[in-house]
């Protein structure tokens, strides 16, 4: 195991609603990278956070947004639920951000289905 | 356009034999390129990261390679195992920080 947990498992939303995803990275490590990955596909980077600052984006709209507490654990929101909004959503955290040549390390991942 | 397709989409190989898998990508600048195992709903596990000046890493019975040039990376798999079975992705990182993810090679390690 990575250490690193999210939370829920898995969650179902309708259309229109709002959720937030949480993560807590493993001990030490204060960089946060979430992913969305759809079915049968590879994650797409959505944002990074590093010391609770952004630090880079993929290209995902701004409904959806995080946040890095000072305990380095993160949330994701996601803003007026769209069906393809439907994936698993994946936390990374790092020792530092890629820059520096950090090992991410996956937490096991949240499903969300949006109906 | 910053792609990263990963060939063969699928792969099949009897328990023991070696196997390759390609990447190639078109992110530009490039900053690193790292490879993931990924086993069925569990979330990805580095194997290698790779910068722009290494040609080659190994990792067990795993060993990357890279060619800036040519914008291509291989993963090949040594001896493979059952549990090698999984889908691996390359991803690649620009200079701006944003990751680009393949869609993967699922590998099937039959006895």
């Amino acid at each position: 195991e990575t250490g690193v947990t999210q939370s829920p498992t898995h969650l179902i939303k309708t259309r229109g609603q709002q959720v937030t995803l949480r993560c807590s990275s493993q001990s030490g490590h204060n960089t946060v990278s979430w992913y969305q990955q759809a079915l049968g596909q590879g994650p797409q980077f959505i944002f990074q956070y590093y010391r609770e600052e952004e630090n880079g984006r993929g290209n995902f709209p701004p409904r959806f947004s995080g946040l890095q507490f000072p305990n380095y654990s993160s949330e994701l929101n996601v803003n007026a639920l769209e069906l393809d909004d439907s994936a698993l959503y994946l936390c990374a955290s790092s020792l530092a951000p890629q820059a520096m040549g950090g090992t991410q390390y996956f937490g096991p991942g949240t499903r969300l289905l949006v109906l | 356009k910053n792609q990263v397709e990963q060939s063969p989409q699928s792969l099949i190989i009897l328990e023991g034999k070696n196997c390759t898998l390609q990447c190639n990508y078109t992110v530009s600048p490039f900053s690193n390129l790292r490879w993931y195992k990924q086993d069925t709903g569990r979330g990805p596990v580095s194997l290698t990261i790779m910068t722009f000046s290494e040609n080659t890493k190994s990792n067990g019975r795993y060993t990357a390679t890279l060619d800036a040039d040519t914008k291509q990376s291989s993963l090949h798999i040594t001896a493979s195992q059952l549990s090698d079975s999984a889908s691996y992705i390359c991803v690649v990182r620009n200079t701006g920080n944003q990751f680009y993810f393949g869609t993967g090679t699922s590998l099937t390690v039959i006895p």
